[in-house]
């Protein structure tokens, strides 16, 4: 079973929709969690870190249930420009380590016009 | 902000070459982290270092080493290139918990 596992995707969907990603980890030691976004042939970026109470940013909320292992990024009023690839990542310690992350194999959103 | 810097975006090496890639990171950050990114298996850690001249191995390091001489510069070593090493490679570095920046990459093609 992966660490990290996410929607398959291809998420494809109309501008103006309400699309929603799901995630699950494995371990329940994790401590951190992230939605990153990646667009063709960039680097990852971080878009916004998970936190318990659900938190929110302009259109996108972020979601975290630790008892079922699972979080969810919502995207609301969707724009051509959210078209890209969003990744699942979960902080998790491993013999003392700090600070390494576990990332999903991502989920890619296609907004058409 | 943070600036992680990659010395190629792209290369090609033959089989059997001795591969350097090179990641600088400007902010004083005491982690960095090399991935691979490749198709259907996203990104996965080959090698980390918390420290000047500490390092750990990630979940892939075979064929791989790394030099931590100096704080601000991570080095990835092909010890002998192989056609299974070409991919995206991703340098990052971190402070503490928080999230990771990430290079702009280096697609390594080993013909």
């Amino acid at each position: 079973r992966k660490e990290v596992e996410q929607d398959p995707g291809p998420f494809n969907v109309p501008e103006g929709a309400t699309v929603a990603f799901n995630c699950t980890y494995s371990n329940s030691a994790s401590q951190s969690f992230f939605w990153y976004r990646q667009d063709c042939r960039k680097e990852p970026k971080l878009l916004m870190s998970v936190y318990s109470s659900g938190n929110e940013d302009g259109r996108f909320t972020a979601q975290l249930n630790r008892a079922s292992q699972y979080i969810s990024l919502l995207i609301r009023d969707s724009k051509l420009s959210d078209s890209a690839t969003y990744l699942c990542v979960v902080n998790t310690p491993r013999g003392g380590a700090t600070n390494k992350l576990i990332f999903g194999t991502g989920t890619l959103l296609a907004v058409q016009p | 902000d943070v600036k992680v810097t990659q010395s190629s975006r792209y290369l090609v090496k033959r089989t059997g070459e001795k591969v350097f890639l090179e990641c600088v990171q400007d902010m004083d950050h005491e982690n960095m982290f090399w991935y691979r990114q490749d198709p259907g298996l996203g990104l996965r850690l080959i090698y980390f270092s918390y420290d000047v001249k500490m390092k750990e191995k990630g979940d892939i390091p075979e064929g791989y080493s790394v030099s931590r001489e100096k704080k601000e510069r991570f080095s990835l070593i092909l010890e002998s290139a192989s056609t299974n090493q070409t991919s995206m490679y991703l340098c990052a570095s971190s402070e503490g918990s928080g999230g990771y920046t990430f290079g702009s990459g280096t697609r390594l093609t080993v013909v």
